[in-house]
C-alpha cells in the first residue's frame, strides 16, 4: 500500500525553528515529486512547493518562496517542510502529497495525502 | 497566483444532484485540462475523487463526475448520500509546475 507518513504535532514559540518530515512508503520514492500543503485553522489548501527527491529539484509558490525550505533525503524516502523562524500565523496543518502524472514536467493531481502535521505557534 | 473561487457552501436532500462550480482564469483552469477535485471530511486528510477534468480515480463512486467550460470547473455529486457530506476543494495547474487551490465548498446533506 502506497502511503506517506507525517511526524507528529508540534507546538513552538515565535523565532523557533522546526522541520517537519513525511516519509513515504510502498513505492519508488525518488520517482514521484511530493508538494507540501497548508491548511490554516477553519480554512482552505494553500498549494506551498513541491520537490523531486530523485534530483531535489524544487519549485515554491511565489507565496511562500523566502517564507520555507523544502528538502528531501531519497536514501531514507523522506522529505522536509522547515522554518527558520517561526510566527504565529505559520500555525495550521501541514500536509504533504505525491504528485502522479509527470516526472519531467509535472502538472499532475496529488494522492495519497500524509495524515497532516498540526504546528502550533504560540508564545 | 489568485485561489480558485468556489461557493463557500452548497446542500441537498439525498438522492438528488449537486454541481460546484470552480472559477479561474485564463492561466489556470482556462488553459488545461488539469483541474483536480478533493474531498476532506472532519479532521481528515484530502482525497482525490476526480482527476484531469473529468478521470475518476480507482475506487471512486461513479456518482462522482467532473468536466470544464471555458475557466470554469465543475464537480458533480448525483444520487447524494449522507457520506458525501464534507469539503470539497478544486485545484488547478497554474503553469511554471505551481498549483492554485479553490477556497473550499461545504456540502450540507439535509
Amino acid at each position: 500500500e502506497v502511503q506517506l507518513v507525517q511526524s507528529g504535532a508540534e507546538v513552538k514559540k515565535p523565532g523557533e525553528s522546526l522541520k517537519i518530515s513525511c516519509k513515504g512508503f510502498g513505492y519508488s520514492f525518488s520517482s514521484y515529486w511530493i508538494a507540501w500543503v497548508r491548511q490554516m485553522p477553519g480554512k482552505g489548501l494553500e498549494w506551498m512547493g513541491i520537490i523531486y527527491p530523485g534530483d531535489s529539484d524544487i519549485r515554491y509558490s511565489p507565496s511562500f518562496q523566502g517564507q520555507v525550505t523544502i528538502s528531501a533525503d531519497m536514501s531514507i524516502s523522506t522529505a522536509y517542510l522547515q522554518w527558520s523562524s517561526l510566527k504565529a500565523s505559520d500555525t495550521a496543518m501541514y500536509y504533504c502529497a505525491r504528485h502522479i502524472g509527470g516526472v519531467a514536467a509535472p502538472r499532475g493531481w496529488f494522492d495519497p495525502w500524509g495524515q497532516g502535521t498540526l504546528v502550533t505557534v504560540s508564545s | 497566483q489568485s485561489a480558485l473561487t468556489q461557493p463557500a457552501s452548497v446542500s441537498g436532500s439525498p438522492g438528488q444532484s449537486i454541481t460546484i462550480s470552480c472559477t479561474g482564469t485564463s492561466s489556470d483552469v482556462g488553459n488545461y485540462n488539469l483541474v483536480s477535485w478533493y474531498q476532506q471530511h472532519p479532521g481528515k486528510a484530502p482525497k482525490v475523487m476526480i482527476y484531469e477534468g473529468s478521470q475518476r480515480p480507482s475506487g471512486v463512486s461513479n456518482r462522482f463526475s467532473g468536466s470544464k467550460s471555458g475557466n470554469t470547473a465543475s464537480l458533480t455529486i448525483s444520487g447524494l448520500q449522507a457520506e458525501d457530506e464534507a469539503d470539497y476543494y478544486c485545484c488547478s495547474y497554474a503553469g511554471g509546475s505551481t498549483w492554485v487551490f479553490g477556497g473550499g465548498t461545504k456540502l450540507t446533506v439535509l
